[in-house]
């Protein structure tokens, strides 16, 4: 079975500053597909950042971008130039099978001004 | 267009009740997930649909939790005689296909307190 790991369950960061989440997982399948979710404190989840497992590219959305290191198993987040909007709780997700997500246990992210 | 709606957004049962959930996918999605969060955790993967077919029902934890979508459109989830650990936020996400790569949009989830 998939698993994933957020190390980290809080960290928090200065307004404008840079942040790094952390994430690893585990599993034997060679295509898959990560991601990595945002939950504000109204708690509707919504997609930050994805990455397709084949692509060696890591991929960025404007100020989010992710470092991908298959053979590592790793997947982390880094927010640059942080808002006070970037507060929430941060999930790193999996998924291979076109069903289920498979979540971290989250990483609570506070921005300070 | 709207989004992933739930309702309601808050329900107080008391033990040994019986609940239904209800979750109103985006129009067109044809793929429909719940999870169940619980407090400062993960969401966890309860159940799966493809249009009106159940295809995954592994995250169930027990034979009184049930889930259908009927029509293909809206789903409910049903927990019959609630206990205290089922208290939980329950999330509900769509998705246009059940490709592994297709972006899963979720809802603001139900809050059940089971006292």
């Amino acid at each position: 079975a998939q698993t994933v790991t957020q190390s980290q369950p809080e960290m928090s960061v200065q307004e404008a500053e840079t942040v790094t989440l952390s994430c690893t997982y585990d599993t034997s399948e060679n295509n898959y597909y990560l991601f990595w979710y945002k939950q504000p404190p109204s708690r509707q989840m919504i997609l930050v950042i994805r990455q397709e497992a084949y692509k060696q590219q890591n991929a960025t959305e404007n100020r989010f971008s992710v470092n991908f290191q298959k053979a590592a198993k790793s997947f982390s987040l880094k927010i640059s130039d942080s808002q006070l909007g970037d507060t929430a709780m941060y999930f790193c997700a999996y998924n291979n099978a076109g069903n289920m997500l498979t979540f971290g246990g989250g990483t609570r992210l506070m921005v300070k001004p | 267009g709207a989004g992933v709606s739930q309702s309601p957004r808050y329900k107080v049962a008391k033990r040994g009740q019986d609940v239904a959930l209800r979750c109103d996918p985006i129009s067109g999605h044809v793929s429909l997930f719940w999870y169940q969060q619980a407090l400062g955790q993960g969401p966890e993967f309860l159940t799966y649909f493809q249009n009106e077919a159940q295809l995954d029902k592994s995250g169930l934890p027990s034979d009184r939790f049930f889930a259908e979508r009927p029509e293909g459109s809206v789903s409910t989830l049903k927990i019959q005689r609630t206990q205290q650990e089922d208290s939980a936020v329950y999330l509900c996400a769509s998705s246009t296909t059940g490709l592994a790569s297709n972006e899963q949009f979720f809802g603001p989830g139900t809050r059940l307190t089971v006292l």
